[in-house]
């Protein structure tokens, strides 16, 4: 069965921590996406980043960085010197376009809430 | 950069009225989905429509839900008869190819 795992409900950190957001996912398939969406309290959806299944290289944005390992199905994100505007609830999210009659749907974890502090 | 819009951002209802979201989604994009989030909780699928017709729906989407694109830019979600539980933050969403969805901003649905 597909399913995406955040383990972490809450995590409250001080400004300048780096915090690491965990996703673990379960699929069907060997293709596969891999995505984060923050949603901060006014309630859209950001995106973040999307992953392929192909393409285990850890990418760096900024701050931000994803760490994509296959062999333990986790995908976590780390936030490096954390700042109040990073508080959200980030959601980590699987698509399987390409199993039976998938069109492509996401399906979401249930969200980390992250709280950053002066 | 396009965009997807949706109307209205907040919706107030009356248990038992019928309620149609309205979504504009990116001009060529062919694939179309709605997500339900209810307050608290994750996002959660709803249903996707490509070519004209529902291509695979979730298990809550049931006979209250419909969908259409009644004229090739608008993407609507139409619940017959709202219920308490109905109350959540609707989510349009659009894809080109069958990888993502490009998000809009959302409906936040409350019931009374």
């Amino acid at each position: 069965a597909q399913k995406v795992t955040q383990a972490q409900t809450e995590i409250s950190v001080v400004e300048k921590e780096d915090v690491t957001l965990d996703c673990v996912y379960e699929t069907r398939d060997t293709t596969y996406y891999l995505f984060w969406y923050k949603q901060p309290p006014s309630g859209e959806l950001v995106f973040l980043i999307r992953r392929n299944s192909f393409d285990e290289q850890n990418e760096i944005s900024g701050r931000y960085s994803w760490n994509f390992q296959k062999s333990t199905s986790s995908f976590n994100f780390t936030i490096t010197a954390s700042q109040v505007v990073d508080s959200a609830v980030y959601f980590c999210a699987l698509s399987e376009p390409n199993y039976g009659g998938s069109q492509g749907n996401l399906i979401f974890g249930k969200g980390t809430k992250l709280s950053v502090k002066p | 950069e396009p965009e997807v819009t949706q109307t209205p951002s907040h919706q107030v209802t009356q248990m038992g009225q019928e309620v149609i979201l309205r979504c504009v989604p990116i001009s060529n994009h062919l694939y179309f989905y709605w997500y339900r989030q209810i307050l608290g909780q994750k996002v959660e699928f709803l249903v996707s429509f490509y070519n004209n017709e529902i291509s695979e729906k979730s298990e809550i989407f049931d006979d209250q839900f419909s969908v259409e694109r009644p004229d090739g830019s608008n993407f609507t979600l139409k619940i017959r008869s709202t219920k308490l539980e109905d109350s959540a933050m609707y989510f349009c969403a659009s894809s080109e190819v069958r990888i993502d969805g490009v998000f809009g901003p959302g409906t936040r649905l409350t019931v009374t």
